[in-house]
């Protein structure tokens, strides 16, 4: 299995809502990350996990709360968003540090209404 | 700190004929460097990447990268486009981490636009 899944894959909520995205790989993988990508931007890094503990956070408002229950799966959850957080959300993993690249999900197309 | 320019939002060309996408990088210690191809509506797929060795490296779909020391270049190229080559198109780097995980740093992005 070479794959990272991402369920759902488009999800509307509204902004008094709370939902979680969901993350999963069995590559063995012992980094995982979650990107949130704009309209015709790169994605930016929110979080890392490094053997299923928080390594990095990048400033992210606390609306947004990442899990990781074990090292084959990795969760955002999400209360209280605002219309600006509607994005594609990526998550990706990766064997190691530097060179060795990551593993992108195909996304969840995520609206805030 | 590590950052990428992608000089090209936008390149228009003709099915067929080759293509350059710009890439240039600047940081203070050694880095890895990725392309990545983005389909509308997916994530990220690695094109190839360069870690050391020889400056020209070969990923997939016929496309090819030169990695320029003394320019900070890591232009991307194809001889020969396909209409399928359309999407869009990120010059990445990385440090080397540590641990497990490391940062990977991306491209404003160019977009690709192959047309008849």
């Amino acid at each position: 299995d070479t794959e990272v899944t991402q369920t759902p894959k488009h999800l509307v909520m509204g902004m008094t809502n709370k939902k979680s995205l969901k993350c999963e790989q069995h590559m063995g993988h012992r980094a995982m990350y979650w990107y949130k990508q704009k309209a015709k931007k790169p994605p930016e890094l929110m979080f890392v996990y490094s053997y299923e503990k928080l390594s990095i956070n990048e400033s992210v408002p606390s609306r947004f709360s990442p899990e990781c229950p074990n090292s084959s799966l990795l969760n955002l959850h999400l209360h209280a968003l605002q219309p600006e957080d509607s994005a594609l959300y990526l998550c990706a993993s990766s064997q190691g540090p530097g060179g060795y690249g990551y593993t992108f999900g195909s996304g969840t197309r995520l609206t805030v209404v | 700190a590590q950052s990428v320019t992608q000089l090209d939002s936008q390149v228009p060309v003709f099915e067929e004929a080759p293509v350059e996408l710009r890439c240039n990088y600047s940081s203070s210690v050694s880095v890895y460097l990725f392309w990545y191809v983005q389909y509308p509506n997916q994530g990220l797929q690695l094109l190839l990447k360069y870690l050391s060795g020889s400056t020209l490296v070969k990923g997939i779909n016929g496309f090819e990268a030169e990695f320029n020391k003394s320019q900070t270049s890591f232009h991307l190229r194809k001889p020969s486009v396909h209409i399928s080559d359309t999407a869009e198109y990120f010059c990445a780097v990385s440090d080397p981490g540590t641990g497990t995980a490391s940062k990977l740093t991306f491209g404003t992005g160019t977009r690709l636009q192959v047309t008849l």
